[in-house]
């Protein structure tokens, strides 16, 4: 398998513009999360789905962030208008199934995300 | 509030010795376990996983648990220059296989 695949690995906008990060799950994980990293904040869960239906965004920072997934096979993450405060690495991970004790997270490349 | 502590280092060992990591969690319900090592610039990649009291080996690698102390450690022997990255902590709750990362301890082996 071609593991997490996330596009594009490098984006640099203005701010105000809209970014939009897309990523593909491991086929057949029927979790999907999408992570932000920084170096004050560490490794921060924005949300994450189980089976196409979101679960948990707590941690989607503001009304700027939305995300989805319409299948199975394709997420993406939408920040609109952008900020130079969102500039992160965002990974995207996937998970072969939910409620499983001990379940592991495979994580895709990341995106690094520059906003001017 | 769901928390991951780990020292944030750096922890400098010479090339040969034993590298210690520690990882404190507070959700006492909590049942999984992991590291993850992640080099500059690059994602996180799992390494060991753990979910009973006791010792789990793999190779170079040894995770310990103690829930009764909310605590995890992984060990490393015979540290090599290529082991220098960050070492994640992350523990496990509800039922989504939803993670809480500590802020990670960044490990350099030195020759």
């Amino acid at each position: 398998d071609a593991g997490v695949i996330q596009s594009p690995r490098h984006e640099v906008t203005e701010m105000g513009q809209e970014v939009t990060l897309r990523c593909k799950p491991i086929s057949g994980h029927n979790s999907l999360f999408w992570y932000r990293q920084t170096m004050m904040r560490g490794l921060e869960l924005l949300i994450y789905f189980n089976n196409n239906v979101p679960i948990d965004d707590s941690g989607m920072p503001e009304d700027r962030f939305s995300a989805k997934m319409p299948n199975a096979s394709f997420s993406t993450l939408k920040i609109q208008p952008s900020e130079p405060r969102d500039s992160a690495v965002y990974f995207c991970a996937s998970s072969p199934r939910q409620g499983a004790e001990g379940e592991t997270q495979y994580f895709g490349p990341g995106t690094r995300l520059l906003v001017l | 509030q769901k928390e991951v502590e780990q020292n944030s280092g750096p922890l400098s060992v010479p090339e040969g010795a034993i590298a210690s990591l520690n990882c404190t969690y507070s959700d006492r319900g909590s049942q999984s376990f992991f590291w993850y090592r992640q080099y500059s610039g690059k994602s996180p990649e799992l390494i060991m996983s753990i979910y009973s009291n006791g010792d789990k080996e793999d190779g170079r690698f040894t995770a310990q648990l103690n829930k009764a102390s909310q605590y995890v450690s992984l060990l490393i022997r015979d540290s090599q220059p290529s082991d220098s990255a960050t070492y994640l902590c992350a523990v496990m709750w509800g039922g989504y296989n939803k993670l809480i990362f500590g802020a990670g301890t960044r490990l350099a082996v030195h020759p």
